[in-house]
Order: structure tokens, then C-alpha cells, then sequence
């Protein structure tokens, strides 16, 4: 699975769009894009997922370039609930001999203000 | 549904105890895992299951046991406790396992501390 680049932290202002990035250079053509986040003391939670076109659901936004090396969840109007850790995931579909297993990396703190 | 559901919430043991902490989903997921997290060091993949009666090891499966006798369980076994061992232990499951559509689902962890 390809490894993956995220700022240690951020800041966003309460109501602004959060916008985070990922660096994923060297991800395969069969490679997803996940995201997930933890607030603090409970377990991750799933937010988004695409391969290569832009996906959108109603918790955020996911913008992947075109090239696939690099993208950016957008989270349109932060709340300060939405203060957690930020995860950027890239990993291929089982049968690429992947076992369906998600490798988390370190993360992005964000940190919402208001 | 309650989701993924793990006991206990916190545990202290003493080094050489063993104990099995508990996780137990309603969705009818055929994959259930278990990983760790640990200060510094993400979330660590311990074991998973793709299903009941199958088994694997993940990213640090060094002194732990599972097991799948049925979907809905999947216990994570510490045989002979250690302080390396004190970390925060997760429980997932999802259902489409290993395709695109895959989302893990969290439990709410166990705070496990070794002395």
C-alpha cells in the first residue's frame, strides 16, 4: 500500500471550511483514498472514500488531483465537534493481495477554534 | 443496533495475568479486526478475521490470540500480560471486506494498563 504525508496539525476557524491535505506520490491505479478521524478518546470513524473523481457525501468533500498523487478533504463548515485527528488511507481492494486491512499512519490534529 | 460493542472499557492487570478482552458486532459483518493504539504510534493492526473460522496476523500479532467461532465475536486474547502491552485497544468491523466500499466500523476501546 502506498505510504502516505499529512501535516501534523491545523487550525480552522469555527465555521470556515477545513481543508486538509494528503500526499499519496506513490499510489497505485488500483489504490483508494480513505479517510477517517478520531475524536479524542473514542474509536475512528469512517468519512469518505474515492478512487480518482471527486466524491462528496454529507460529511465532507474529496477532491483528488489529477494526477492521483495528492488530496484534499474538505470539510465545508467546521464546528468545533469536528476538532479530532485526520486520517488519509490509501490502500488497494483485497485481491490485489491485500487482505482488506487499513494501515493508519499518523495523522492531522485538527484543531477548531472559534 | 449497537454497533461494535467492546468490554470492558479499562483493565489493569499485572504482568504475567492473562485475559481476553471482548468484541462482539450486530451488523453482520464478515471482518472483524483488532488494532492498538498507542501514544506516538497510530493505530496498529494486532490480528483480523475475514470471516468465522479464519484468522491472520496483522502488523503486531506478537502475544496475542483470536479466535472466530461465530460472526458476531471476535475475543483478543492476552496470554501472559506485559507492560509493552499497556495501550488502547480497538475493535473494527465492515461489511464488502476488501472491496471498494469497505468502511470500518469502531467500537469505543479498551484501556488496558499492565503493571
Amino acid at each position: 500500500d502506498a505510504k502516505t504525508t499529512q501535516p501534523t496539525s491545523m487550525d480552522c476557524a469555527e465555521g470556515r471550511a477545513a481543508n486538509l491535505p494528503c500526499n499519496h506520490s506513490t499510489i497505485s491505479g488500483n489504490e483508494y483514498v480513505y479517510w477517517y478521524r478520531q475524536i479524542h478518546s473514542q474509536g475512528p470513524q469512517y468519512i469518505i472514500h474515492g478512487l480518482k473523481n471527486n466524491e462528496t457525501n454529507e460529511m465532507a468533500s474529496l477532491i483528488i488531483t489529477e494526477d492521483r498523487k495528492s488530496s484534499t478533504l474538505i470539510l465545508p463548515h467546521a464546528t468545533l465537534r469536528d476538532t479530532a485527528v485526520y486520517y488519509c488511507i490509501v490502500r488497494a481492494p483485497a485481491g490485489s493481495g491485500n487482505t482488506g486491512k487499513l494501515i493508519f499512519g499518523q495523522g492531522t490534529t485538527l484543531q477548531v477554534k472559534p | 443496533n449497537a454497533g461494535v460493542t467492546q468490554t470492558p472499557k479499562f483493565q489493569v492487570l499485572k504482568t504475567g495475568q492473562s485475559m481476553t478482552l471482548q468484541c462482539a458486532q450486530d451488523m453482520n459483518h464478515e471482518y472483524m479486526s483488532w488494532y492498538r493504539q498507542d501514544p506516538g504510534m497510530g493505530l496498529r493492526l494486532i490480528h483480523y478475521s475475514v470471516g468465522a473460522g479464519i484468522t491472520d496476523q496483522g502488523e503486531v500479532p506478537n502475544g496475542y490470540n483470536v479466535s472466530r467461532s461465530t460472526t458476531e465475536d471476535f475475543p483478543l486474547r492476552l496470554l501472559s500480560a506485559a507492560p509493552s502491552q499497556t495501550s488502547v485497544y480497538f475493535c473494527a468491523s465492515s461489511y464488502e471486506s476488501g472491496t471498494a466500499n469497505e468502511k470500518l466500523f469502531f467500537g469505543s476501546g479498551t484501556q488496558l494498563s499492565v503493571l
